[in-house]
């Protein structure tokens, strides 16, 4: 199907576990992002990604790691997941800089 | 460091009104700015995006006003119906700074029927 994926759509893990998001997108758009939100602080970024192989840090990149080695993946990984990564994750993609975003559905994941 | 409010925070009306939904930023370089819609639970949609250059963008009965130089975007809904009810955001695209979207907080819309 056309458009931007994520997967899981929910997720449970414990503490100290290593856990990765996905995020694939058919349109071979150059920009990925990575949000995360919580109630209170509203969508901040975590990482972008303005090509393959080339990503940067957002507002909020502790504790996270991204790759981007294909166009159309951008996951992200939680090296050793805390409560505090309890959120809900949004993908986003763009064709370029001054273009709109399209954001997936999001992944909602709970620390236990 | 770009800041975008969002103002007011929650906003009730009876369904017919007309309303209105402010934003202002702090930054003026901006590539564009885009409103989005967000249901409870779900993910973000667009509404409209309008470019730097742009003073305004329509979609049925959604209006939104860019002024770059005052720091300002309104999002003008017409004769408000309940499945209008949502979170309304909106956020401004970073000029040389990958396009990067800084969001607002919200608002929070309740149309009663």
């Amino acid at each position: 199907d056309a458009g931007i994926t994520q997967s899981p759509r929910y997720k449970i893990t414990e503490t100290g576990r290593q856990v990765t998001l996905m995020c694939h997108q058919t349109w071979s758009h150059s920009y990925m992002f990575w949000y995360r939100q919580d109630l209170g602080h509203g969508l901040r970024l975590i990482y972008y990604s303005a090509a393959a192989d080339i990503t940067d840090k957002g507002e909020v990149p502790d504790g996270y790691v991204v790759s981007r080695s294909k166009t159309e993946n951008f996951p992200l990984t939680l090296e050793s997941a805390t409560r505090s990564q309890t959120s809900v994750y949004f993908c986003a993609s763009s064709p370029g800089q001054g273009y709109g975003y399209t954001f997936g559905s999001g992944t909602r994941l709970t620390v236990v | 460091k770009q800041e975008v409010t969002q103002i007011p925070a929650a906003l009730s009306v009876p369904e017919g009104e007309n309303l209105v939904l402010n934003c202002s930023f702090t930054d003026s370089a901006i590539y564009n700015l885009q409103w989005f819609r967000q249901d409870p639970g779900k993910g973000l949609t667009s509404l409209l995006l309008i470019q730097s250059s742009q003073r305004e963008q329509t979609s049925g009965r959604l209006n939104a006003s860019l002024d770059k130089s005052s720091g300002r975007s309104t999002l003008y809904i017409a004769a408000s119906q309940p499945g209008d009810s949502a979170t309304y955001l909106c956020a401004v695209a970073l000029y040389n700074q990958g396009g990067k979207l800084i969001f607002g907080q919200g608002t929070e819309l309740s149309v009663k029927p």
